[in-house]
């Protein structure tokens, strides 16, 4: 099974609202990170959480991160129409040089 | 993009056949992957490699193979492709040390078996 499980798995919005996409895993971890992907195209790392990080900002990205609840969530303000793609988590657990990566949330911008 | 080019970007090949996809990165880093993309999956990862001759199986190994006689760059091989390795492939390097590892990833090789 993913380590990484995101939810919900699609979400529509228009655009200038908030996306929130979030994310399980079921281990403890090094860090936790999420990627996107536009379509036809390859992963894009977007930020990077460590496991003694509660909360970090990067431009219109916030991500919080709570192992007490093995969750995260990214929230992505003031939403744009070349924000649709899809958002995958990744987690890297600690003594292991790979990551496992969740299924993905599909995210859509209504103009 | 981190200098990562994948060949061929599309393929399509019949059952039995022998695959090779090609990675190659400029920036001499250490660690290597190849994943596959499939529709309700996510990324799931094949084989990795950590140094020249150094590689490691991942989750789906099973029916590939690889190689990397050169740090720039890592193979994967499909022995004998099967419809059920139609799949969509990356490959990524990876770039920082401990708790601040991430991956950069190639654009993908789409690979039609029938």
């Amino acid at each position: 099974s993913q380590q990484g499980e995101e939810d919900p798995q699609a979400l529509s919005i228009q655009e200038g609202e908030n996306a929130t996409m979030n994310c399980s895993y079921k281990t403890s971890i090094n860090n936790l990170q999420w990627y996107r992907q536009n379509s036809g195209r390859g992963l894009v790392h977007l930020i990077l959480i460590r496991s003694n990080e509660r909360e970090k900002h990067s431009g219109r990205l916030r991500v919080t991160l709570d192992t007490s609840k093995k969750s995260s969530s990214l929230l992505i303000t003031a939403s744009r129409a070349a924000d649709t793609a899809s958002y995958f988590c990744a987690t890297d657990v600690q003594g292991n040089e790979k990551l496992t990566f969740g299924t993905g949330t599909r995210l859509t911008i209504i103009p | 993009d981190a200098g990562i080019t994948q060949s061929p970007r599309h393929k399509v090949t019949e059952t039995g056949t022998p695959v090779t996809l090609r990675c190659h990165q400029t920036e001499n880093h250490r660690y290597m992957y190849w994943y596959r993309q499939d529709p309700g999956h996510g990324l799931r990862l094949i084989h990795y490699s950590y140094g020249v001759k150094d590689t490691d199986k991942g989750e789906v190994s099973d029916g590939y193979s690889v190689s990397r006689s050169k740090t720039e760059d890592f193979l994967l091989t499909l022995e004998s492709a099967t419809s059920s390795q139609t799949s969509v492939y990356f490959c990524a390097i990876r770039k920082g040390q401990g708790e601040r590892k991430t991956q950069y990833f190639g654009p993908g090789t789409r690979l039609l078996v029938l």
